[in-house]
């Protein structure tokens, strides 16, 4: 059963600061995604991965994925607080559904 | 781009009536639908997959009697919480995925919030 862990599952950030939130999979996968919610809202798509080795960027947001280690991360560079919303990562694989890790909410403060 | 619209967007009800949602591919042809329920607080958690013209394919715990999908067509799907109790209130998210030549895409409708008095 594919099962996909995400860490931490909050963080509290001063503004300027660089974080790192994690995504681990259990099996191998065609893709990866990087998504946000904010609060009652429905999903943000930000990334999808598909490669080893990829890495993609949008403005503060990073990700890249590594396949072999069935890791990616979402790295975020001098946060500001319109980034606080909750980050989920999912794994699909083709003809099955996608997985969602449990959520990262993060929090950036002045 | 693609879109998915749900309706309704909140829909509050009393114990014990039913409900229906219905998730719609507004621009492309959806070959499987997939619904999610949010609890508070929690991440998405599937509840049942369903591709056109056949029968919907339910995640462990979820009762099909209760949550009942019809997927009718390449283009809407709907879920119907039947005699809805307080403890479904939830956040319902549906998803459509398209292939296309080998390649999948996949987009999310912007959630029903679901209040059950």
């Amino acid at each position: 059963e594919l099962k996909v862990e995400q860490n931490p599952l909050f963080l509290s950030m001063q503004e300027g600061k660089n974080y790192t939130i994690y995504c681990n999979y259990s099996t191998t996968s065609d893709r990866l995604y990087w998504y946000r919610q904010d609060p009652g809202k429905s999903l943000e798509s930000l990334f999808v991965l598909l490669s080893n080795g990829a890495v993609k960027q949008e403005g503060r947001l990073m990700a890249s994925l590594d396949t072999k280690a069935r890791l990616s991360t979402l790295h975020i560079t001098a946060a500001v607080h319109d980034l606080s919303a909750t980050y989920f990562c999912a794994v699909d694989r083709y003809n099955n559904d996608m997985r969602f890790g449990a959520g990262t909410r993060l929090t950036v403060k002045p | 781009g693609a879109v998915v619209s749900q309706h309704p967007s909140w829909v509050i009800c009393k114990s014990g009536t039913s409900v229906k949602i219905e998730c719609r591919s507004l621009d492309f042809q959806a070959t499987t639908m997939f619904w999610y329920r949010q609890f508070p607080k929690q991440s998405l958690m599937l509840m049942a997959t369903s591709n056109e013209g056949s029968k919907a394919t339910y995640e462990q715990g979820v009762e099909k009697d209760k949550f009942l999908i019809n997927h009718a067509s390449l283009t809407l799907s709907t879920l119907t919480v039947t005699s809805a109790h307080p403890e479904d209130s939830s956040f319902y998210i549906c998803s459509a995925r398209t292939v296309g030549q080998g390649v999948y895409e996949q987009y999310f409708g912007p959630g029903t919030r679901l209040t059950v008095t």
